[in-house]
């Protein structure tokens, strides 16, 4: 069975631009959540979507932003990027949202 | 009030030694408590995990302690090995419209010593 996707890998934009990231969860599992980990903050709740539909969000301003697709792959996107926004940014899956949790490798992205 | 604090930051022991990692949350909303172990460059990949009903639970060599009344519990690695050596991180999950949203401890750097 495979595990989480997530792409690209790594990624380095410049300040001002936006991204978009992709996250693949485990087949049949339905919900998709975000976090953000820095070494500084931690590991942090961006959001978490269920059938397309966000269902929670973390404490992150609107530049931050996702969705999902029918099949479960979910996509976030940051606009306007800042250097503060350098992270790994991982994405988890699971059955409902609130069993266990399975992470993605993470994209790495880099602002500069 | 959604904190875990965990503790040690950072723990060296000797091979076959026992590692234990502790920590503490005030939301009593928490209902699931999954531990995670994370290597360099790599996502946190899922130990073991137990809810409040129980007050231990092993798997392999990782055993967890749950204390509901002091809402503290911690992560115990018996007979550690080096490759034990990696970042672990505590996690709550709330019940109810908690869908998906892990708070997580700032996490333990562990040293497993040959």
């Amino acid at each position: 069975k495979a595990g989480v996707t997530q792409t690209p890998r790594y990624l380095i934009k410049t300040r001002g631009q936006q991204v978009t990231l992709s996250c693949s969860p485990i087949s049949g599992h339905r919900s998709v959540s975000w976090y953000q980990q820095t070494p500084g903050q931690g590991l942090q709740f961006l959001f978490e979507y269920f059938s397309e539909t966000q269902r929670n969000k973390g404490n992150f301003p609107g530049r931050f932003s996702g969705r999902q697709f029918s099949n479960s792959r979910s996509e976030m996107n940051v606009s306007t990027l800042e250097l503060g926004d350098s992270a790994l940014y991982l994405c988890a899956s699971s059955f409902g949202g609130s069993t266990e949790a399975f992470f993605g490798q993470g994209t790495r992205l880099t602002v500069v | 009030q959604q904190q875990v604090k965990q503790s040690p930051q950072s723990l060296i022991v000797q091979k076959g030694g026992i590692p234990i990692i502790n920590c503490a949350y005030e939301n009593t909303a928490f209902d699931y408590f999954p531990w995670y172990q994370q290597f360099p460059g790599k996502g946190p990949a899922l130990l073991i995990a137990i809810r409040p009903d129980v007050s231990e639970k092993k798997e392999g060599r990782f055993t967890i302690s749950f204390n509901k009344s002091a809402k503290q519990f911690s992560l115990h690695i018996m007979d550690s090995q080096p490759g034990d050596s990696a970042t672990y991180f505590c996690a709550a999950l709330a019940g109810g419209t908690s869908y998906g949203k892990l708070t997580f401890g700032q996490g333990t750097i562990l040293t497993v010593h040959p």
